[in-house]
């Protein structure tokens, strides 16, 4: 079956410590969205790709960085993860009419 | 600029029960409206959309919503309820074609079923 893929779906990491979430699609969608979820909120928008064209939110902190190598694939490196950066962290895809495909995501605590 | 306004943060129903959850939205043209549900720990699904055309869109798991346009609203239904239906739901306007391709979302509604 098509999908979105996150792995992991549990990270924990320390303060201050890089690390990487990634995400895989088999939709073959060219729209590529990484969201921060915290409890009982929204899905907050941090970055989206359309194909290989970068779009980075206002507000999304320079310590939320991402690359997409190519259409599968995309990652969220967080350069230095402080505790407010604890939060479930989903990515989805679409072909860029709005509907969303999301992966299970990945909950993220830090230490 | 687009908005979606869930007024209900919680809503409780009993087993067996109707659902409405309400959603309005503020959008310039003709919106995209879509409804999510996120169980707990798990990302988002689609419920149901609507593009155009019937504005009583079904949807799975036995739901429905209408689009009010004179209303600006696209409210979730369902006849009964389930206890698996206990979740977060989430309502979401996007972009019309040839527009940006970010939809905006709800706060959220959380739907307690009792038993």
């Amino acid at each position: 079956d098509a999908m979105v893929i996150q792995n992991p779906r549990y990270q924990v990491t320390q303060f201050g410590k890089p690390v990487t979430l990634s995400c895989s699609q088999t939709l073959n969608h060219n729209v590529m969205y990484w969201y921060q979820q915290k409890s009982s909120q929204a899905p907050k928008l941090l970055f989206h790709y359309y194909d290989k064209d970068f779009n980075n939110e206002a507000d999304t902190p320079d310590n939320f960085q991402s690359r997409r190598p190519n259409t599968s694939f995309c990652f969220l490196d967080i350069r230095s993860p402080g505790l407010g950066d604890a939060a479930m962290y989903l990515c989805a895809t679409s072909i860029g009419d709005g509907e969303q495909y999301f992966g299970p995501g990945t909950r993220l605590t830090v230490t | 600029a687009q908005s979606v306004t869930q007024p209900d943060i919680h809503i409780t129903v009993s087993e067996g029960a109707s659902l409405e959850l309400r959603c309005n939205y503020s959008y310039g043209a003709t919106p995209y409206l879509f409804w999510y549900v996120q169980s707990p720990g798990q990302g988002l699904q689609l419920l149901l959309k609507y593009f155009s055309g019937d504005t009583l869109v079904q949807g799975i798991k036995g739901f429905e919503a209408e689009f009010k346009r004179s209303q600006s609203s696209f409210n979730l239904r369902k006849p009964s309820v389930h206890w698996s239906d206990a979740a977060e739901y989430f309502c979401a306007v996007g972009p019309t074609s040839g527009g940006s391709y970010i939809p905006t979302f709800g706060r959220g509604t959380s739907l307690i079923v009792h038993p």
